[in-house]
């Protein structure tokens, strides 16, 4: 089945970059998301990138993908103390019929000041 | 934008209880709603598919039994956690597709079973 892997930590300090990995085994995704979770919330939709795509960049977000190697990557630009939380890759396909989502790990970011 | 509201946002009830989560689009219709369980620090494990109108699909080791998914309209999706005991102590999160692209997640209600 599909599988997608995360590394489980970052720590950053106030104004760097931060860069989350992940790595995925399903060669027919179609959509790869990243989503963001704060303590005792759901999940926020960052960004998302279509299977066709390279990069894509929003404001302090830059997504890229490696699909030979099957690697996507959330760059945030000047990241802040509130970007610390919990980070999902995640990616669907829509082959599922449903279009199913299946989650990453989980990394999660620790900026501090 | 799309928004799912999901209600309550924490319960606790005692063994042997039956809990109710409610999940509402606010803005589209939810045609799917998928039912998401998260424990502490780990990450979303997908419990059931629901289309509207019809029974819900649930992943392998989810007892339908235990937890009873409703989706008698295009706005409302219910899971009803029957029976509940310590061990179903979670976090649980709705999520719809029903909007342009991408999915909208409900805020989640941890539930505590005492």
């Amino acid at each position: 089945g599909e599988d997608v892997e995360q590394s489980l930590f970052l720590s950053v300090r106030e104004g760097d970059s931060s860069v989350i990995n992940c790595t995925y085994t399903d060669s027919s995704s179609t959509y790869l998301y990243w989503y963001k979770q704060e303590p005792g919330a759901g999940l926020q939709l960052l960004t998302y990138i279509f299977s066709n795509m390279d990069m894509k960049q929003d404001q302090r977000l830059t997504v890229l993908l490696n699909k030979k190697d099957k690697h996507l990557s959330l760059r945030i630009a000047d990241t802040q103390t509130g970007d610390s939380a919990i980070y999902f890759c995640a990616e669907s396909n829509l082959g599922t019929g449903f279009q199913k989502l299946v989650f990453g790990t989980g990394t999660r970011l620790l900026v501090s000041p | 934008g799309a928004v799912v509201s999901q209600h309550p946002s924490w319960v606790i009830c005692k063994s042997g209880t039956s809990v109710k989560i409610e999940c509402r689009s606010l803005d589209f219709q939810a045609t799917t709603m998928f039912w998401y369980r998260q424990f502490p620090k780990q990450s979303l494990m997908l419990m059931a598919t629901s289309n509207e109108g019809s029974k819900a699909t649930y992943e392998q080791g989810v007892e339908k039994d235990k937890f009873l998914i409703n989706h008698a309209s295009l706005t409302l999706s219910t899971l009803t956690v029957t029976s509940a005991h310590p061990e179903d102590s979670s976090f649980y999160i709705c999520s719809s597709n029903g909007a342009h692209y991408g999915y909208t997640f409900g805020s989640g209600t941890r539930l505590t079973v005492v």
